[in-house]
């Protein structure tokens, strides 16, 4: 049973280009999270996506930020027109329909890079 | 809001020592905790997950308390190795669906 992936590991953008970030959840996990974690900081709460549904995005920037997660296919986060406070290391999270246990897998994290 | 903070922020200690890293939380009404370790560069692994209404889990030379009264918690290494080097994280779940994250413990053992 894979992991959570994620891909690019890293991504590289120069000031104004848009960042498009793919998480695919662990086998049989509806749920999706995303956090990112700046330097030498914590990690934050970004959004918190089902199926077709956006469930809670209250740490979502509220520009140029944005997040799916289709009925087939990975979790997208878009960063459009991305600026050199981007940079940071944005980590995927997945966990089973809602059950008493609810532990959260990570991914490997993409780093971002803004130049 | 939910504020986490993770004491010391730093560890050094030799191989095989014993050790306790230390969780704070201000909001007692959590659904769960759950510790972490971070290698440089790298996503995260789950060590341990606490229920509300639990006490304690234990997984191999870990063990991991919490007392939500306090809003506290405590991860305790037995016979640390040069491999258990990393950063050690905790999350707490409050009722919503956020998770929040301490800042982190960087232990390195010194073999």
């Amino acid at each position: 049973n894979a992991g959570v992936m994620q891909n690019p590991r890293h991504l590289v953008r120069r000031r104004g280009q848009e960042a498009r970030l793919r998480c695919s959840p662990m086998k049989g996990h509806s749920h999706v999270y995303w956090y990112r974690q700046l330097p030498e900081e914590g990690l934050k709460f970004m959004v918190y996506l089902q199926k077709e549904n956006i469930i809670d995005e209250s740490g979502m920037p509220k520009e140029r930020f944005s997040a799916e997660f289709p009925k087939e296919g990975p979790s997208i986060l878009r960063i459009q027109q991305v600026v050199r406070g981007d940079s940071a290391a944005y980590f995927c999270a997945s966990s089973p329909p809602q059950s008493s246990y609810n532990e959260q897998f990570f991914g490997p994290g993409t780093r971002l890079t803004v130049l | 809001k939910q504020e986490v903070t993770q004491i010391p922020a730093a560890l050094s200690v030799p191989e095989g020592e014993n050790l306790v890293l230390n969780c704070s939380f201000t909001d007692s009404a959590i659904y769960n905790l759950q510790w972490f370790r971070q290698d440089p560069g790298k996503g995260l692994t789950s060590l341990l997950l606490i229920q509300s209404s639990q006490r304690e889990q234990t997984s191999g030379r870990l063990n991991a308390s919490l007392d939500k009264s306090s809003g506290r918690s405590t991860l305790y290494i037995a016979a640390s190795q040069p491999g258990d080097s990393a950063t050690y994280l905790c999350a707490v779940r409050g009722t919503g669906n956020q998770f929040y994250f301490g800042t982190g413990t960087s232990l390195t053992v010194i073999p």
